[in-house]
């Protein structure tokens, strides 16, 4: 089976510009999960969707980022405008189940640098 | 790859000796316990998990251990070959059973020696 599939993987955009990166996830899961990690910190949850619908998104730092998941297929993260802090790498996992024995299967992460 | 600037721990094993991974977790709440290999330019790969109900589980060549009252996580790797070389995390789940919504460690740097 295809794997978690991330675009672009590398992004390099100026401070105050917009960048939306994809997320398409295994075929068949239903829970997609976006996580990041910024420079020098661990990886951190950013939110969940179940389809169509977010299930948490306790994670989003701000309001800058907009995450979508239309028709409950592949995913959307939006980064507008993006500030220096956003630098990192995004990754993008999916599961079938929700939790145990459900693994997340993660994306190979798209390399955002906001100059 | 994406660790740069991220100082991580160090281990350095020889091929074919076993490599023993260890990692401090903070909610005592958590319940569920997965170890993530990463390899360079590429996503978190999933090892082996366990769950709090257990104190080790065993796959191919990999074993974990949960010792729940110091809240400590371990990957043991037998054997380790070349091809183990990468970052491991552990990642726990502190949310019971409401999605993978998972708090990850540092990551130790693994590098095994020809």
């Amino acid at each position: 089976e295809a794997g978690v599939t991330q675009f672009p993987s590398h992004s390099v955009i100026e401070k105050g510009q917009t960048v939306t990166l994809r997320c398409d996830p295994i075929s068949g899961h239903d829970n997609l999960y976006w996580y990041r990690r910024v420079m020098g910190k661990e990886i951190k949850f950013l939110l969940h969707f179940v389809k169509e619908s977010k299930q948490d998104e306790s994670g989003m730092p701000n309001n800058r980022f907009l995450a979508e998941r239309t028709g409950g297929t592949y995913s959307t993260l939006k980064v507008q405008p993006a500030e220096l802090e956003d630098s990192g790498v995004y990754f993008c996992a999916s599961s079938q189940g929700g939790t145990y024995n459900s693994p997340l299967h993660f994306g190979n992460g798209t390399r955002l640098t906001v100059t | 790859g994406e660790s740069v600037g991220l100082h991580l721990p160090t281990l350095s094993v020889q091929e074919g000796d076993n490599s023993i991974i260890n990692c401090a977790y903070s909610n005592s709440a958590s319940d569920y316990f997965i170890w993530y290999k990463q390899e360079s330019g590429k996503g978190p790969q999933f090892i082996i998990d366990i769950r709090s109900n257990m104190d080790k589980r065993q796959g191919q060549r990999v074993t974990v251990l949960l010792n729940k009252t110091v809240k400590h996580l371990s990957l043991q790797i037998a054997a380790t070959q070349p091809g183990d070389s990468a970052v491991y995390f552990c990642a726990e789940n502190p949310r019971k059973g409401a999605g993978n919504m998972l708090t990850f460690g540092g990551g130790t740097r693994l590098m095994v020696k020809p």
